[in-house]
């Protein structure tokens, strides 16, 4: 059975920082793995994924996740925080087993201080 | 590209009535569609899988009768909650897959329910 663990349900980091949004997965064949953003009162948002290519996958608003066998883990990361990174991500697991079906972990919610 | 739609956005109904919920994908053909729903400040849960032509598939402890789901084209699934009661507000978003199988999903901006 697949199941997906984001580590910790808020961050708070303060604009320009270091964003690093933790994700551990489990799956008994190779996975594709998912983050996605979601903004309040509005549907998920792609920021990358990773289908068994380059483990290290860069993303859109200058996101980037690194895909780690050994440590089971797909973390998202991002230099520099801004204001508008404020949202919810989600983690996300899936394999194709005659159809992509995809779960999704608890969520981290972003706050970014000025 | 790969544009998901939802309508209505939001829709507030009295107990006992029913609701539908349509889901289109825009500019593509959606071979198979998801229907999740989302409580606040959680995560996502798969309610169900829509294929084309074809029954849906219910995740378990989703009533099927409650949550009746159509897909009766390549663009378009709905999702019909019959019977609303209050327990049924949520959010509920679909997502597509392009036909011919892809590991993405697009999701739709998600439908609020209120039911009264």
């Amino acid at each position: 059975a697949q199941s997906v663990t984001q580590l910790g349900s808020h961050v708070s980091v303060s604009e320009g920082a270091l964003v690093l949004l933790r994700c551990n997965y489990s799956s008994s064949v190779p996975p594709y793995l998912f983050w996605y953003v979601q903004y309040p009162n509005q549907g998920l948002q792609l920021l990358l994924k990773y289908t068994s290519a380059a483990t290290l996958v860069k993303g859109i608003n200058g996101f980037e996740a690194e895909f780690k066998k050994s440590e089971t883990s797909f973390h998202l990361t991002k230099p520099s925080a801004h204001m508008s990174d404020a949202a919810e991500y989600f983690c996300a697991v899936s394999k194709n087993t005659g159809g992509f079906k995809t779960i999704f972990g608890a969520g981290t919610r972003l706050f970014v201080k000025a | 590209g790969a544009v998901v739609s939802q309508h209505p956005s939001r829709v507030i109904c009295k107990s006992g009535t029913s609701v539908k919920i349509e889901c289109r994908s825009l500019d593509f053909q959606a071979t198979t569609m998801f229907w999740y729903r989302q409580f606040p400040k959680q995560s996502l849960m798969l309610m169900a899988t829509s294929n084309e032509g074809s029954k849906a598939t219910y995740e378990q402890g989703v009533e099927k009768d409650k949550f009746l789901i159509n897909h009766a084209s390549l663009t378009l699934s709905t999702l019909t909650v019959t019977s609303a009661h209050p327990e049924d507000s949520s959010f509920y978003i679909c997502s597509a897959s392009l036909a011919g199988g892809s590991d993405t999903q697009y999701f739709g901006p998600g439908t609020r329910l209120t039911v009264l």
